[in-house]
């Protein structure tokens, strides 16, 4: 069973568009959230994270969104530039499970000039 | 280089052989992870390792058999590849204690990619 969908799989944006990337869980045990984005060639890097006690996290031109009630958050790069280019990874952890992350399987990113 | 290495960077073997993937951090963070990164299916954990001497099972753990004597390495061994074993290995740490105590950060090595023939 998979505990975070993730979606789209892929997704083209114009250079200056919006992407935006959701993701939905099941476990209401989940409390932090993180999104991942990584590089060809190169592991994954933290991009931005956001706990339930905040609806909304913005960080440049990063911002997530966050939805308690419908188990859903999502990530919103505005102003979206090629080099934003990657695939990115949403992910759900637990304090009282010691942050071990669950992945979603990951969205491709790719902004064309 | 301070951070965390993995090696080697790439490796191709043959069904059948002993396969092991080396992982050294030099933050000593408590915690330290394998992930194994397949199109389609994201990152999923091998195993991972509170601590020195304490390791346990992730979501994919068969096939595979880690160790930890010392809190900088955490080597993943394949004791017997198999073609579906064929990935890329990610290799992660985090810290525990202090500022980051309550973040869930995980800090990754730049993978291993195994090939099995």
């Amino acid at each position: 069973q998979q505990q975070v969908k993730q979606s789209p799989q892929s997704l083209i944006v114009q250079k200056g568009g919006i992407s935006i990337i959701n993701c939905a869980y099941e476990n209401t045990a989940f409390d932090y959230f993180p999104w991942y984005q990584q590089f060809p060639g190169k592991g994954p890097a933290l991009l931005i994270a956001i706990r339930p006690d905040v609806s909304e996290k913005k960080e440049g031109r990063f911002t997530i969104s966050f939805n308690k009630s419908a188990k859903q958050f999502s990530l919103h790069i505005m102003d979206s530039q090629p080099g934003d280019s990657a695939t990115y990874f949403c992910a759900a952890s637990t304090s009282g499970g010691s942050y071990i992350p669950t992945f979603g399987r990951g969205t491709s990113l790719i902004v064309h000039p | 280089d301070a951070g965390i290495t993995q090696s080697p960077r790439y490796k191709i073997t043959e069904t059948g052989r002993q396969v092991t993937l080396m992982c050294h951090q030099t933050w000593s963070h408590s915690y330290m992870f394998w992930y194994r990164q397949d199109l389609g299916h994201g990152l999923r954990l091998i195993y991972y390792s509170a601590a020195a001497d304490i390791t346990d099972k992730g979501e994919v753990p068969d096939g595979y058999v880690v160790s930890r004597s010392k809190t900088e390495n955490f080597p993943l061994t394949l004791e017997s590849a198999t073609r579906s074993q064929t990935s890329v290995y990610f290799c992660a740490s985090r810290e525990t204690s202090g500022r980051a105590k309550n973040t869930g950060e995980l800090f990754f090595g730049e993978g291993s990619r195994l090939t099995v023939l």
